[in-house]
């Protein structure tokens, strides 16, 4: 099936820094994306849908200005956590949607944890 | 009443016997209907994809849609240890990106 890789699995880092979450789609082009968070023992929560070559919309209640995202090929979405705080550790996954069949593929996430 | 209704469990079954997982949803536009397995620390992985009405089956996987009475199952036969995981709904309108997701359902199977 489709692959998606997220990267990195696993990032540390200090509070008032940025990071930066990357997700790919390997072996299909993928015109949306999409990225959630998760809270433990939570579903998973949607934060934005993103567009190749257009603005990210964004959910209600999720900060623009502190989610940066990116997607700027068919095979690439990056989401950007500015100036971290320790309530933003938390497991950001990506998906994306395959053009033909529709099915969304998931990335295997990204754990961050904010000191 | 949110959009998707599942129960989270946890559910404990012995190796060997049938899973039931079930989820009610309220938004009659839904279309499509997905079933994902998530281990501990790991991303969703999809597991059925089912698109309207109608019954799929893959290896000990079985997924069911009932439009009319807005449910959707997934049954594992044969269940094994390696099943143990949290099981997620989704399910979508055609045209639209977003997914509503139940939220989950931990289960165990025991050796």
């Amino acid at each position: 099936g489709a692959v998606v890789s997220q990267h990195p699995s696993r990032v540390i880092c200090k509070s008032g820094t940025s990071v930066k979450i990357e997700c790919r789609s390997l072996d299909f082009q993928a015109t949306t994306m999409f990225w959630y968070r998760q809270f433990p023992k939570k579903s998973l929560m949607l934060m934005a849908t993103s567009n190749e070559g257009s603005k990210a919309t964004y959910e209600q209640g999720v900060e623009k200005d502190k989610f940066l995202i990116n997607h700027a090929s068919l095979t690439l979405s990056t989401l950007t956590v500015t100036s971290a705080h320790p309530e933003d550790s938390s497991f950001y996954i990506c998906s994306a949607r395959e053009g033909n069949t529709g099915e969304l593929f998931f990335g295997e996430g990204s754990r961050l944890t904010v000191l | 009443q949110k959009e998707v209704e599942q129960d989270p469990g946890p559910l404990s079954v012995p190796e060997g016997a049938i899973v039931s997982l079930n989820c009610t949803y309220s938004n009659s536009a839904f279309q499509y209907f997905m079933w994902y397995r998530q281990y501990s620390r790991k991303g969703p992985e999809l597991l059925m994809y089912t698109y309207s009405s109608g019954n799929k089956e893959d290896g000990r996987f079985t997924a069911q849609v009932d439009k009319s009475s807005k449910y959707i199952s997934l049954f594992i036969r044969d269940s094994q240890p390696s099943d143990s995981a949290t099981y997620l709904c989704a399910m979508s309108a055609a045209g639209e990106g977003r997914l509503a997701f139940g939220k989950g359902n931990q289960v165990v199977v025991i050796p």
